[in-house]
């Protein structure tokens, strides 16, 4: 089955730098990956997502890319804020024999933005 | 936006007895509906998938006998922990596709999860 790998695990970053965070994924079929931000205690919230069709797409200070080919995608937050400190998790979907979102998250990456 | 609630947000339990939790989708139909387990600090591992009158389908290692899941309605799945041991302690997320799936997959919505601890 699909498996989602997720760099690196924690990362620390001053306010305004960028930050960087990179998943691979196994099963070749997979063609929609989200992005999701946890909060301590709260719901992931969908953030940004990409489908295999397209190789990057951009929305304010997130972006994501994804390279079929290598099978890795990644997330590119700029001019990070305080506000941007949480836990993120990609995901994939292993497409095959199934239209549903079963998704298979990384093992998520925490964030922290010092001011 | 879609809104899935699920409820209770937090339930405290003595061992040996079971604990039900639902999860809604608000203002749209969820044919299905998905039923994750997050440790602390760990991923989501998704334990079953809850397809409207149907069985569920259950992950490898995930025992269906423990975690009873019914989707009786296109609005609303439950899942009844039984006989809770401690180590069923962790926090429950459901969620739900808006629309259903299908090849043009849509964004997952998210419950806002519930912590269970099993003294």
């Amino acid at each position: 089955g699909e498996n989602v790998e997720q760099h690196p695990s924690t990362l620390s970053v001053q306010e305004g730098d960028s930050a960087v965070i990179k998943c691979t994924y196994s099963d070749s079929a997979s063609n929609y990956f989200p992005w999701y931000k946890q909060e301590l205690g709260k719901r992931p919230q969908l953030i940004i997502d990409i489908r295999s069709n397209v190789g990057e797409k951009k929305d304010q200070r997130i972006a994501v890319t994804l390279n079929k080919t290598a099978k890795h995608f990644s997330l590119h937050i700029t001019e990070t804020q305080p506000e941007d400190s949480a836990v993120y998790f990609c995901a994939a979907t292993p497409g095959r024999g199934t239209g549903f979102q079963k998704l298979v998250f990384g093992t998520g990456t925490r964030l922290l933005v010092s001011p | 936006g879609a809104v899935v609630s699920q409820h209770p947000s937090r339930v405290i339990c003595k061992s040996g007895t079971s604990v039900k939790i639902e999860c809604r989708s608000l203002d749209f139909q969820a044919t299905t509906m998905f039923w994750y387990r997050q440790f602390p600090k760990q991923s989501l591992m998704l334990m079953a998938t809850s397809n409207e009158g149907s069985k569920a389908t259950y992950e490898q290692g995930v025992e269906k006998d423990k975690f009873l899941i019914n989707h009786a309605s296109l609005t609303l799945s439950t899942l009844t922990v039984t006989s809770a041991h401690p180590e069923d302690s962790s926090f429950y997320i459901c969620s739900a596709i808006l629309g259903g799936g299908g090849r043009g997959k849509s964004p997952l919505h998210f419950g806002n999860g519930t912590r269970l601890t099993v003294t």
